[in-house]
């Protein structure tokens, strides 16, 4: 069975530009969670989709969004980008159960703001 | 809000030592997870646990649900055991809240 995969791995914006990531989660799983994860803060909830429907959100400015695909597949979105959001940004996905189930996660990738 | 707290904050071991890493959580919940990390950014599951103990080789985690406590216990460690050692906690369909981690590094 494939795992998480993240594309891209690495990206280099500058500031006030937009960006684009994405998640394939692992088949058969309809939940997909999005953190942000920095040397400061650790890892940092931004939201989770369960069948193409937000069902928690982080405590992030609106800048940052994210839709799910009806084949499960997330998309999170960065706007305006500010030099703060430099970071690790990892996917991870589950199966139904919730919090009882394991997370899989993704490699993650690594956004540098300039 | 769950606080979760994570003790030590980082952790210098010869090889073979046993390790001790603890998690502390504020408010009740319903299962609480070990995670660990390796440099370059992988995140692997260890354990998920929402009651009693689970042993997987040479690691161990315990959780005690009234003193909101767990801890993840390392035996005859190996220098591939060098991460960092992360706790999340949740309940029910609640995103999970993470401790700020442990970095373990074991020393031949």
């Amino acid at each position: 069975k494939a795992g998480v995969t993240q594309t891209p791995r690495y990206l280099i914006k500058t500031r006030g530009q937009q960006v684009t990531l994405s998640c394939s989660p692992i088949s058969g799983h309809r939940s997909v969670s999005w953190y942000q994860q920095t040397p400061g803060q650790g890892l940092q909830f931004l939201f989770e989709y369960f069948s193409e429907t937000q069902r928690n959100k982080g405590n992030f400015p609106g800048r940052f969004s994210g839709r799910q695909f009806s084949n499960s597949r997330s998309e999170m979105n960065v706007s305006t980008l500010e030099l703060g959001d430099s970071a690790l940004y990892l996917c991870a996905s589950r199966g139904a159960g919730g919090i009882y189930n394991e997370q899989f996660f993704g490699p993650g990738t690594r956004l540098t703001v300039l | 809000k769950n606080e979760v707290e994570q003790s030590p904050q980082n952790l210098t071991a010869q090889e073979g030592e046993f390790i001790t890493i603890n998690c502390s959580y504020s408010v009740g919940i319903s299962a609480l997870h070990w995670l660990q990390q390796h440099p370059g950014g992988g995140i692997v599951s260890l354990f998920m646990l929402s009651s009693g103990k689970k042993k997987h080789g040479r690691l161990i985690a315990t959780i005690n649900i009234q003193e909101k406590h767990s801890s993840l216990h390392i035996t005859a460690s190996h220098p591939r055991d060098s991460a960092v050692y992360i706790c999340a906690v949740g309940w029910g369909n609640t995103p999970l809240v993470f401790g700020k981690g442990t970095r373990l590094s074991v020393i031949a």
